[in-house]
């Protein structure tokens, strides 16, 4: 059974850089045909997508977030990551990375990991 | 905002039906991608309810259903149950954006 295990540092200062690690368990993120990605929900909110990077490392943001945000992946750790700079109030979010498996053309999320509260404060 | 508009609240007595839409647009829904719904349990984290429009994943009970039609999807809960209270959301892909989007959310209350 495929699990996902968000962790990084939960306060960041504005202007700064969020990092936020996915470690994934029970699979390895560079077989298959999957879509790794990250989504917030801002406190009280809905979800958002942010991005994801498939198996072989392609990457695709939100347009209205690519230009602050880099996905990566680590093969030897089995995770992949989230940087998100230049933040601010509004990046306060609980942060979820989920597993999207490929349905028909686009994708739907089987897995989720539990989430991470990122807060952004001075 | 989000381009799938969801009501923000719906509600039934234990045992009743309820139907959550999901109304989109010639740009997602209408454009023939799928629809997937998805369950939060207060606290916690999402979980796949439905897939392709109209898939149940293994240990979804029967009492889930979907559907889509035109530019909009819908959700019903048959034999509503206490454990049924959560936020549930849409999801599809919209063409205009280049990028997944998902519903506004909408909470069912179990009277």
């Amino acid at each position: 059974q495929v699990q996902l295990q968000e962790s990084g540092p939960g306060l960041v200062k504005p202007s700064q850089t969020l990092s936020l690690t996915c470690t994934v368990s029970g699979g390895s993120i560079s077989s298959g045909s999957y879509y790794w990605s990250w989504i917030r929900q801002h406190p009280g909110k809905g979800l958002e997508w942010i991005g994801y990077i498939y198996s072989i490392g392609t990457t695709y943001y939100s347009p209205s977030l690519k230009s602050r945000i880099t996905i990566s992946m680590d093969t030897s750790k089995n995770h992949f990551s989230l940087n998100l700079n230049s933040v601010t109030a509004a990046d306060t979010a609980v942060y979820y990375c989920a597993r999207g498996k490929p349905y028909s053309g686009n994708y739907y999320f089987d897995h989720w990991g539990q989430g991470t509260l990122g807060t952004v404060s001075s | 905002q989000s381009v799938l508009t969801q009501p923000p609240s719906v509600s039934g007595a234990p045992g009743q039906r309820v139907a959550i839409s999901c109304t989109g647009s010639s740009s997602n829904i209408g454009a023939d991608y799928d629809v997937h719904w998805y369950q939060q349990l207060p606290g916690t984290a999402p979980k796949l309810l439905i897939y392709g429009n109209t898939n149940r994943p293994s240990g979804v009970p029967d009492r889930f259903s979907g559907s889509k039609s035109g530019t909009a999807a819908s959700l019903v809960i048959t034999g509503l149950q206490a454990e049924d209270e959560a936020d549930y959301y849409c999801q599809s892909y919209d063409s205009r954006r280049s990028e997944n989007v998902f519903g506004t959310g909408t909470t069912v209350t179990v009277l």
